[in-house]
């Protein structure tokens, strides 16, 4: 199966500082990747799709990039409201993992 | 806008089935994938597997010899079996709807499971 690993595990930044999270696929998963933000004690939200394409009302400043093997999610300016843990995850076909998640705060 | 409400015992005994049952409102649970996924407290997301309406299963392979997913398209639910439960099965299980490829687009707030005796 398909691994997926994140770095960094966790980050600090401040009110407006340009944010960017990395996720790689052990194999070769064309752009079938998803990011997610999880708000503590909430349900994940879908940012984007497609590694780049961002789902629909989601703020512009969230942006994602790459294929294959390696992809990135930026957050332009990072806003308070942005705390939280990010995932990536795979669904080129099952299984469908997720990165084990990045803490923002 | 599409709802989705997660209902089943919070408490389960180690050795019994988990089960759960995902409320879909809103929308037609004719179309898409319906997924299960679970966290354990203080961890992170962990994909259990996915249905269509046409009853076709995907399963986390870690999870399949005790997963057991099916859907009720007359009641616009789907439902998560799992057996031989362990305290390591605790978690907040979610569920969720997958559209196009897979990316999931609509979640329930999810419901805390509890295995212990």
């Amino acid at each position: 199966d398909i691994q997926m690993t994140q770095s960094p595990s966790s980050l600090s930044a401040s009110v407006g500082d340009r944010v960017t999270i990395t996720c790689r696929a052990s194999h070769d998963i064309s752009n079938y990747v998803a990011w997610y933000q999880q708000e503590p004690g909430k349900a994940p939200k879908l940012l984007i799709y497609a590694a780049s394409t961002l789902q629909s009302g989601v703020p512009s400043r969230f942006s994602g990039s790459g294929s294959g093997t390696e992809f990135t999610l930026t957050i332009s300016s990072l806003q308070p409201e942005d705390i939280a843990t990010y995932y990536c995850q795979k669904y080129n076909g099952a299984p469908f993992t997720f990165g084990p998640g990045t803490r923002v705060d | 806008q599409v709802q989705l409400q997660e209902s089943g015992p919070g408490l389960v005994k180690p050795s019994e089935t988990l089960s759960l049952t995902c409320s879909v409102s809103g929308g037609s649970i004719d179309t898409n994938y319906w997924s299960w996924i679970r966290q354990p407290p203080g961890k992170g997301l962990e994909w259990i597997g996915y249905i269509y309406n046409s009853g076709n299963t995907y399963y986390s392979p870690s999870l399949k010899s005790r997963v057991t997913l099916s859907i009720d398209t007359s009641k616009n639910q789907f439902s998560l079996r799992l057996s031989s439960v362990t305290t390591a099965d605790t978690a907040v299980y979610f569920c969720a709807r997958g559209v196009g490829f897979g990316q999931i687009d609509n979640w329930g707030q999810g419901t805390l499971v509890t295995v212990s005796s």
